[in-house]
């Protein structure tokens, strides 16, 4: 089975500044996709950032960048110059691909970190 | 824009009642999931359903079952709610291509059910 480990449950950041939110995995598959969602207090969840366990090019989208370490099954989320939208619970996710195509892929979430930014 | 819609974002209901959790999606995914969301614990598989009448246990299906009649829709059914029941309940739907524009989980608006 696959974990995932959010080992911060809560962080918080100044307006303004950088902050960097760990998750870590484990699992003995050799293909399989990681994401970053984001939970602000409306509920919806969001995808932030994804990551194809294939590619070596650490994933950007504007102020967010992940650092991916497949040798050491790290994943953290750099969120750069935080805003006050920022604020919410993000989850860390694994997916790995089914063995057989149209069998279902699985998702595997981490217990959250809760991210305030301080004005 | 991919729509995940579950069908209340409160409910509150008596213990031992039974409960149907409706979810609808309009992207044509394949895949269609169920979740538990409670604090420190972050999201826990209930069932997931690859197809049309297709269902598979997740982590955690006592107490629960999931109906799939048409791949739109996608219902949890609660057969004699709980107290320990009450929680955040989240259904997502994804693709089931693997390419990488469509890997994502989409997600609903979430229910907040109480069990009183």
């Amino acid at each position: 089975a696959q974990t995932v480990t959010q080992s911060q449950p809560e962080m918080s950041v100044q307006e303004a500044e950088t902050v960097t939110l760990s998750c870590t995995y484990d699992t003995s598959e050799s293909n399989y996709y990681l994401f970053w969602y984001k939970q602000p207090p409306s509920r919806q969840m969001i995808l932030v950032i994804r990551q194809e366990a294939y590619k070596q090019q650490n994933a950007t989208e504007n102020r967010f960048s992940v650092n991916f370490q497949k040798a050491a099954k790290s994943f953290s989320l750099k969120i750069s110059d935080s805003q006050l939208g920022d604020t919410a619970m993000y989850f860390c996710a694994f997916m790995k691909l089914p063995l057989l195509r149209g069998t279902g892929n699985q998702f595997y979430f981490g217990t959250g970190t809760s991210l305030t930014v301080i004005p | 824009d991919v729509k995940v819609t579950q069908s209340s974002r409160y409910l509150v209901k008596r213990t031992g009642e039974k409960v149907f959790l409706e979810c609808v999606q309009d992207m044509d995914h394949e895949n269609m999931f169920w979740y538990r969301q409670d604090p420190g614990l972050g999201l826990r598989l209930i069932y997931f359903s690859y197809d049309v009448k297709m269902k598979e246990k997740g982590d955690i299906p006592e107490g629960y079952s999931v109906s799939r009649e048409k791949k739109e829709r996608f219902s949890l059914i609660l057969e004699s709610a709980s107290t320990n029941q009450t929680s955040m309940y989240l259904c997502a739907s994804s693709s089931a291509g693997g390419f990488r524009w469509n890997t994502e989980a989409f997600f609903g608006q979430g229910t907040r059910l109480t069990v009183v």
